[in-house]
């Protein structure tokens, strides 16, 4: 099995309100990643997770907070986002975080701010 | 960062072979070359990897400069399902992250 499967695939939200994304992995892989994609754009990364640690914030505003509650999952939990903060979120995940391993990315959440 | 450039877009047509370039000219030792691809409305998929030599795998070749300072993901026959956004990406050694470039939009002529 190689799929990272991420919930919601769609989601609406308003400025006030308070949601979570989801993200699992069953490959047994030890680093998952946050990516932001905007419309025509790559993705960028937001957050590293190696060994269920925080590794790598990308200056990430504090609306967006990760968390890691086991080696399989990752959420992301968002709270008072701006309409800029609508994107494609990409959820992947990694044996470890080593120069030549590939990176498995889930199908991601379009996220709309209202 | 080392950074990556690619043409924004290219043309095949189906069953001929598609070179897509990419130039890394500040690439360093350690850098890996990995090139991956987003299909319509899905996230990146993995295409290759490689660091000197050229790679070969199901999907794809790589063929990298001797200097390194560029590279080429072949395809050998396109087919409609490749027309995709490809992006070449450096990584380095462990605990880097992958950035990705800005893509090169490949069409897949019937």
């Amino acid at each position: 099995d190689t799929e990272v499967t991420q919930t919601p695939k769609h989601l609406v939200m308003g400025m006030t309100n308070k949601k979570s994304l989801k993200c699992e992995q069953h490959m047994g892989h030890r680093a998952m990643y946050w990516y932001k994609q905007k419309a025509k754009k790559p993705p960028e990364l937001m957050f590293v997770y190696s060994y269920e640690k925080l590794s790598i914030n990308e200056s990430v505003p504090s609306r967006f907070s990760p968390e890691c509650p086991n080696s399989s999952l990752l959420n992301l939990h968002l709270h008072a986002l701006q309409p800029e903060d609508s994107a494609l979120y990409l959820c992947a995940s990694s044996q470890a975080w080593l120069s030549t391993d590939t990176q498995y990315f889930g199908p991601g959440t379009r996220l709309t701010v209202l | 960062d080392a950074k990556t450039t690619q043409p924004n877009s290219m043309e095949s047509n189906e069953e001929e072979p598609v070179h897509l370039p990419c130039n890394h000219s500040t690439i360093s030792g350690t850098d890996y070359i990995h090139w991956y691809r987003q299909l319509p409305s899905q996230g990146p998929e993995y295409v290759i990897h490689g660091l000197t030599s050229n790679v070969n795998n199901r999907m794809a070749s790589l063929a990298i400069a001797e200097d390194r300072k560029s590279s080429t993901l072949i395809l050998h026959r396109a087919t409609l399902r490749d027309a995709a956004v490809y992006y070449c990406t450096l990584k380095k050694s462990s605990g880097d992250k992958l950035t990705f470039g800005t893509g090169t939009r490949l069409a897949v002529r019937p």
